[in-house]
């Protein structure tokens, strides 16, 4: 079977570094996505990553490691609009996967002031 | 541009009865993806569909869950005899080749 794993929820202060990890097993891996998901509203897309190593976006930077099936999601110099579910998501190779996304159960970032 | 949208936003509805949701992807995306979220719990594949391909429905539920895209376009999920446990919010994606962008979802309520 599939298996995604990611803390439940995680506090953090305004300004400050967070790390938000996620692992998995899964048969035929392709690509991880991290999705930020405000309560009430849509996930939207932070990031995509394929292959090994670290990928930054501005505040936002996501890892891989195809090897260890880990991923990290690091959030600097947060803000409370940060304040959000932090979903990791898989998707996975071969003819009979369509690019369906496997959702880990989400991680609830509160950040404080 | 616009966005992926889906209506209604929320429904309420009594166990037993027939409820439809719709999706409107993004002008030009060819994949459309329909996922259910329950309260607290992470996201749930559905069903797919990619142009004039069979769909993959091999994640929904039961029988009494089936889904239509018309023209390449619109999306409807419908819902038979639903259950108090069919309670979630019901989420449509689109995408043009690897990113899935969301709707706002449909909150259904189940009485």
């Amino acid at each position: 079977g599939q298996n995604i794993d990611q803390p439940t929820e995680m506090t953090a202060t305004e300004g400050a570094i967070v790390q938000i990890n996620c692992t998995y097993q899964t048969s035929g891996f392709n690509g991880l996505f991290w999705y930020q998901q405000h309560a009430g509203e849509a996930p939207t897309f932070l990031s995509y990553n394929v292959l090994d190593g670290l990928e930054e976006k501005g505040r936002f930077s996501s890892f891989l490691s195809r090897s260890k099936g880990y991923s990290y999601l690091l959030l600097k110099e947060l803000q409370m609009k940060d304040s959000a579910s932090y979903l990791c998501a898989v998707t996975l190779r071969g003819s009979s996967n369509t690019g369906k996304l496997i959702f880990g159960q989400g991680t609830t970032l509160q950040v404080k002031p | 541009g616009a966005g992926v949208s889906q209506s209604p936003s929320n429904k309420v509805t009594e166990k037993g009865k027939d409820v439809e949701l719709r999706c409107d992807p993004i002008s030009g995306h060819t994949a459309l993806y329909w996922y259910r979220q329950r309260l607290g719990q992470g996201l749930e594949f559905l069903i797919y569909f990619q142009g004039n391909s069979a769909p993959d429905k091999s994640g929904l539920p039961s029988d009494r869950f089936s889904a239509e895209r018309t023209g390449g376009s619109v999306s409807t999920l419908t819902i038979q005899r639903t259950q108090q446990e069919d309670s979630a919010v019901y989420l449509c994606a689109s995408s043009p080749l690897d990113t899935q962008y969301f709707g706002p979802g449909t909150r259904l309520t189940v009485l």
